[in-house]
């Protein structure tokens, strides 16, 4: 069966660390996201990359890397530089949504907490 | 700034009646509107999706209707269950980067 899987589902980071979120499809999806999920909050994008080799920002960018050397996988790692890592991260992928009847895909998500 | 609004208090419902949840937006005009639907500490998965001269979609029991006048999606679902009890986001694109912004979503609870 085709889809996204995110690894580790919980994740404890300690003060000062860097972690890294592993996020891996095979919908043969070009592009791929990384959002966090707050209570109270929507979603909100870190980073997406709509082609190997290639990524941008999104709202929320600072203290978060990426990655894209494969089409298949997309890793975040969350930096000490972000002060408030504890959250619940999601990964998605999509063909191009403007442009077919289908969303996003979603991975089942991780969950990070500080200690 | 663009903002996207979702009712933050819970829909109950009896089992059986339609329900009906609402996405109003500002400062916006989206190509196209989603609607997913979130159990607790899930991923999102994905339900309809309507585009701007679209003004209504049905799959099964659900039913989305877009009125860019208003800047409104209602989404309904008819002859509820209690399996229907979850999280409904709607997301709406930003322009040509196909990239989605999100509401904070309401929860719905199906009373049996």
């Amino acid at each position: 069966d085709g889809g996204i899987t995110q690894s580790p589902k919980y994740l404890f980071r300690k003060e000062g660390q860097n972690v890294t979120l592993s996020c891996e499809q095979n919908l043969n999806h070009d592009a791929m996201y990384w959002y966090r999920q707050d209570p109270g909050q929507g979603l909100r994008l870190i980073y997406y990359s709509q082609i190997v080799n290639d990524f941008q920002k999104g709202d929320i960018a600072e203290g978060y890397s990426v990655s894209r050397e494969k089409k298949e996988s997309f890793p975040l790692t969350v930096t000490s530089a972000q002060k408030n890592p504890t959250a619940f991260y999601l990964c998605a992928s999509s063909i191009e949504p403007g442009r077919s009847n289908y969303g996003y895909t979603f991975g089942s998500g991780t969950r990070l907490t500080v200690v | 700034s663009q903002k996207i609004e979702q009712n933050s208090e819970a829909l109950n419902i009896q089992e059986g009646k339609t329900a009906t949840l609402t996405c109003n937006y500002t400062n916006y005009s989206p190509a196209y509107l989603q609607w997913y639907r979130q159990d607790p500490g899930r991923g999102p998965v994905f339900l309809l999706l309507i585009r701007e001269n679209e003004k209504e979609k049905r799959k099964e029991r659900l039913k989305v209707t877009f009125d860019t006048t208003l800047k409104q999606s209602l989404f309904h679902i008819t002859a509820s269950q209690p399996a229907d009890s979850a999280t409904y986001l709607c997301a709406l694109d930003r322009g040509a980067t196909n990239k989605l912004i999100f509401g904070t979503g309401t929860l719905l609870a199906v009373q049996p």
